[in-house]
């Protein structure tokens, strides 16, 4: 069945840098949009990022621009995010989703991968 | 930036309720605007895209209603699978955003 797996997440010190994946099965991942999204212990929903079929388009949230790099590799059918200079506030389960039709929801979700900034 | 402002923030609710949540974008988004449903611990679902359409899978108790800046989610007779927390997502705007999310609890 169409399934994302996330990757990577773990502890990581304020200034640090990780990078995510998102392995996507039982579909082709060039075929789609994809996308990052957030979310804070206990808090909601954050749009961070996403990027288009062949990687000309992408867009960031101002809240990350500059610090998350998005970027996907078709043929290993995965999706990454880089982040760099992490801050305390990145501190939050990362989810990885597909993008769908021509109003461009997300209807397919990771099961989020854990990062945490602390020292 | 579009800002989208659900209301409720939390309710609480019987079994067999009919449930409304209301989004409020801070502009006009036509019918870009989709509602998601996300239980404890799990991953957020498609519930209805493109502001009233069901996604394939979701029970028919699940409607969505509205354009322009004012959407509403309908759940007509309340399930106990449908104790979660609720959002909504524009993509009108080349910078997306979620509400701040409505939380229905059991009564």
């Amino acid at each position: 069945q169409e399934q994302l797996v996330e990757s990577g997440g773990g502890l990581v010190k304020p200034g640090g840098s990780l990078r995510l994946s998102c392995a996507a099965s039982g579909f082709t991942l060039s075929n789609y949009y994809m996308g990052w999204i957030r979310q804070a212990p206990g808090k909601g929903l954050e749009w961070l990022s996403y990027i288009s079929l062949s990687s000309s388009i992408i867009y960031y949230a101002d809240s990350v621009k500059g610090r998350l790099t998005i970027s996907r590799d078709n043929a290993e059918n995965s999706l990454y995010l880089q982040m760099n200079s992490l801050r305390v506030e990145d501190t939050a389960v990362y989810y990885c989703a597909r993008r769908w039709g021509s109003d461009d929801s997300f209807d397919l979700w990771g099961q989020g991968t854990m990062v945490t900034v602390s020292s | 930036d579009i800002q989208l402002t659900q209301s409720p923030s939390s309710l609480s609710a019987s079994v067999g309720d009919r449930v409304t949540i209301t989004c409020r974008a801070s502009q006009s988004i036509s019918t870009y605007l989709h509602w998601y449903q996300q239980k404890p611990g799990k991953a957020p679902n498609l519930l209805i895209f493109a502001a009233s359409r069901l996604q394939s899978g979701v029970p028919s108790r699940f409607s969505g209603s509205g354009s322009g800046t004012d959407f509403t989610l309908t759940i007509t007779s309340l399930q106990p699978e449908d104790f979660a927390t609720y959002y909504c997502q524009q993509s009108f705007s080349t910078l997306y955003s979620f509400g701040q999310g409505t939380n229905v609890e059991i009564k």
